[in-house]
């Protein structure tokens, strides 16, 4: 089945760029997600972008995606210390059941 | 207005009990699923209900038994709980499945230990 690997940590400095990383195996996922996860929460969807496309730009939020290579990152810009969490990359299934399939997740801090 | 929420957000047991969570959807969507989270933060989907039918099911154990009594409600039933139970289970929902817009909203979470 689909295997989503992220680097677990990743530590910035406030006002910096931070890159999140994800890699997958299942070429054929038509639809990637980046969720965050702050501490004692669930899970908030942040972006998608549909594997037709290379790039998504949402405000602070950025999403390349690299078919070739099966990777795709998420960028923030200005990263403020609340963007201090958990990030998920998940991918969709695409056969019937249409589940998404988790990274472990990349804990972010943001150092002030 | 919480758009999934989930009761209890805390549950501590004894190992050998039977103990149920319950899930509750407001946004009017046809699908819903459990996810199970453990210490290490690894996320994997448990199972999922679309107008109250069971769609996926992975491998797990029979001791957990979803319950859909509507299409806004998708409660989990776990029988003689075991230590390794313990982890934090997550409800979603998505308005339509397989759609492109099709987002998966997430509860806040149920911490389940299991002494």
């Amino acid at each position: 089945g689909e295997d989503v690997e992220q680097s677990l940590f990743l530590s910035v400095r406030e006002g910096d760029s931070s890159v999140i990383n994800c890699t997958y195996t299942d070429s054929s996922s038509t639809y990637l997600y980046w969720y965050k996860q702050e501490p004692g929460a669930g899970l908030q969807l942040l972006t998608y972008i549909f594997s037709n496309m290379d790039m998504k730009q949402d405000q602070r939020l950025t999403v390349l995606l690299n078919k070739k290579d099966k990777h795709l990152s998420l960028r923030i810009a200005d990263t403020q210390t609340g963007d201090s969490a958990i990030y998920f990359c998940a991918l969709r299934e695409t056969d019937s059941s249409y589940k998404l399939i988790f990274g472990s997740g990349t804990r972010l801090l943001v150092r002030p | 207005d919480t758009a999934v929420s989930q009761t209890p957000k805390y549950l501590v047991t004894q190992m050998g009990n039977d103990k149920s969570i319950k899930c509750e959807q407001n946004l009017g969507h046809d699908t819903m699923y459990w996810y199970k989270q453990d210490s290490k933060k690894f996320l994997k989907i448990m199972f999922s209900y679309n107008n109250k039918e069971l769609i996926i099911n992975e491998t797990v154990p029979n001791r957990f038994s979803p319950k859909s009594p509507d299409k806004a409600h998708l409660n989990l039933h776990i029988n003689s709980l075991e230590l390794g139970d313990s982890a934090v289970y997550f409800c979603a929902s998505s308005q339509v499945l397989g759609q492109p817009t099709d987002t998966q909203y997430f509860g806040p979470g149920t911490r389940l230990t299991v002494l």
